[in-house]
Order: structure tokens, then sequence, then C-alpha cells
């Protein structure tokens, strides 16, 4: 079945360092990738997205690379604060499922003051 | 724009009970709606997609008799937990589509007693 594999699950980094989160993904139908950020107890906000027909997309301190060859896609973020700490998941949408996203494993992005 | 409200945002029951879990799309109309389960410390988990006007579509290994799913309006999903039992306790959230963008609630700590 669909797949998303995310690394690393854990990320520590000072502050003002940047941050690298990848993802693969396995159905080659997926066209929409979008990265969400959740805190403790609330709810995933979506950050940035992407979706297939562009290869990077960037908002500020945060940026998405695409690869669709290699089925793989990037978060960045640049000049981490303290307040970037969170649980960041990337998702990547199901082929003709209506929107259906899978979610990757996760990964708990610390930044140390 | 693109919130999206849940009710209650945590709940307590006895083993046995139903508990019913609503999920409003506040300024937008939602033709389609997910219900997610997480818990602690992993990814979500999709349990099904709700859709306007039709039956739920169930994920893989997710029971649909036990989890009730009523779309019964453009912006309102109900999912019903019947006969809880201690193993259900977990973070339940739902999204709902806008412009191809899932949207999330604010999620449902139920514990089953």
């Amino acid at each position: 079945g669909e797949n998303v594999e995310q690394h690393p699950s854990t990320l520590s980094v000072q502050e003002g360092d940047s941050a690298v989160i990848k993802c693969t993904y396995s159905d080659s139908a997926s066209n929409y990738f979008p990265w969400y950020k959740q805190e403790l107890g609330k709810r995933p906000q979506l950050i940035i997205d992407i979706r297939s027909n562009v290869g990077e997309k960037k908002d500020q301190r945060i940026a998405v690379t695409l690869n669709k060859t290699a089925k793989h896609f990037s978060l960045h973020i640049t000049e981490t604060q303290p307040e970037d700490s969170a649980v960041y998941f990337c998702a990547a949408s199901i082929g003709n499922q209506g929107g259906k996203l899978i979610f990757g494993q996760g990964t708990e992005l610390s930044v140390k003051p | 724009g693109a919130v999206v409200s849940q009710h209650p945002s945590w709940v307590i029951c006895k083993s046995g009970t139903s508990v019913k879990i609503e999920c409003r799309s506040l300024d937008f109309q939602a033709t389609t709606m997910f219900w997610y389960r997480q818990f602690p410390k992993q990814s979500l988990m999709l349990m099904a997609t709700s859709n306007e006007g039709s039956k739920a579509t169930y994920e893989q290994g997710v029971e649909k008799d036990k989890f009730l799913i009523n779309h019964a309006s453009l912006t309102l999903s109900t999912l019903t937990v019947t006969s809880a039992h201690p193993e259900d306790s977990s973070f339940y959230i739902c999204s709902a589509s806008y412009t191809d963008t899932q949207y999330f609630g604010p999620g449902t700590r139920l514990t089953v007693l």
C-alpha cells in the first residue's frame, strides 16, 4: 500500500542553525505534499505545501523542495528559533482518492536557545 | 478563513457507553471531512473519510459498526464511538478539505475508564 517515510524521528539544533527533515513517498500518483506543525496537545497546523508542478517553494524561513523522480521531498527551516520546537509531519496525497493524505511518522524538533 | 471546530475538547466516560464527537467547518462548506486517531508520540492514523450525503469510507482495520460516522450537512460531521472500551482512549482529530487542503480541528481527547 501507499507509504510515507520520514526522517529523522528526532532532531535537535542550536538556535539560529538550520533544520532539514526528509520524506519519501511510494505512490507515483501523489501530487500534493503538505507539511504540518503540531505542538503538544494541539491541532496540526499547515505551515507550507507544494504541488507536483513545482520543485521548490519558500515562505520566509521555511522552504520545501520536491523531487518527483526520486519521490522525495524535504522541509528546510533556516534561522531556527525556540518557538519552532514541535513535531513536524509530512504528508502526501493518495492519487484519485478525494484529498486523502498519508502522513509520515513525524519529527520531533527541539531548538535549544 | 478555513476554521474547523471540534466538540467536546475532552471527554471521560465509563466503559460500555457511547460518545459522540462533532466536527464543524465554521467558515466554509466541506463536502469531505476526515477522521483521525492519534496515540501519544505517534502519527495521525486515518480512520475514515466522511462524505456529505453518503456513507463514510473506512480504512482497513477500522470497525465501521464501532465508529459510526454521519455527515449530515456541508458543515458538520459526527463520529460516535459506540460501546467504548479503555483501548479506545486516544486523541481524535477531524479535518475538513478546503481547496484541496486539509484543515484540522483542535482534537478531542477521549478517556475511557
